[in-house]
């Protein structure tokens, strides 16, 4: 167990809906990444929140949108569903740059 | 875009016998971190080596790391079943905003009993 947790850890919706990840990152840890892993595209970063803050995007599409609260949990919207946005979901976290990055178990998003 | 390159892209080998896969990247990294996945489920974190470090061990996996020839190695000894999975590596680049990770495709190991 990595000490993050990912709610819900299963999802099937339409398209066209829009759906939000949950993210719980270790204790302590103040930055929260989001990966999307996709058959076709591998694993890619999305976007990085340090401390409530923005600190990198990836490939996120306008689509998707997240944030993180000030407990430091952080959700990722996903709007406008395609079928093409059928994937894991993955939420990482660590303390400081350089040290370790952990990784959730994953949303699996099915989009039909 | 994917930074690290695993080589190969799957393997195949006997319970017992020695694993070895390599990921080369692009460009200069303040680290190079293990992980592994098995068949739909998170990233297990293995090993972590830093840009002035040239190599870890933890349990049975030994990690090199050759900054200038930008490439890494894992090696799994003694492999059992259990060790089938996905590995990847990802580094994190000394130009990239924030410390994400960028991860190669992976190399798929499967050890037969």
């Amino acid at each position: 167990d990595s000490g993050v947790t990912q709610t819900p850890k299963h999802l099937i919706t339409a398209t066209g809906q829009r759906v939000t990840l949950r993210c719980s990152p270790r204790s302590g840890d103040l930055s929260v990444y989001w990966y999307q892993q996709s058959l076709d595209q591998g694993l890619q970063f999305l976007i990085q929140y340090y401390n409530g803050e923005e600190r990198a995007k990836g490939n996120i599409l306008e689509r998707f949108s997240a944030q993180q609260f000030p407990d430091l949990h952080s959700e990722l919207n996903l709007s406008s569903l395609e079928l093409g946005d059928s994937a894991l979901y993955f939420c990482a976290s660590s303390p400081a740059r350089g040290n370790t990055i952990y990784f959730g178990e994953g949303s699996w998003l099915t989009v039909v | 875009s994917q930074q690290g390159e695993e080589d190969p892209q799957a393997l195949s080998i006997q319970e017992g016998e020695n694993a070895t896969m390599n990921c080369s990247y692009k460009t200069s990294i303040n680290n190079l971190q293990w992980y592994r996945q098995n068949s739909g489920r998170g990233l297990v974190h293995l090993i972590l080596i830093r840009s002035n470090e040239r190599e870890k061990h933890s349990g049975r996996l030994r990690v090199t790391l050759d900054t200038s020839k930008k490439s890494s190695s894992l090696l799994i000894t003694a492999s059992r079943a259990a060790d089938t999975a996905s590995y990847f590596c990802a580094t994190d680049s000394v130009h990239a905003a924030g410390n994400k990770l960028t991860f190669g495709g992976g190399t798929r190991v499967l050890v037969k009993p």
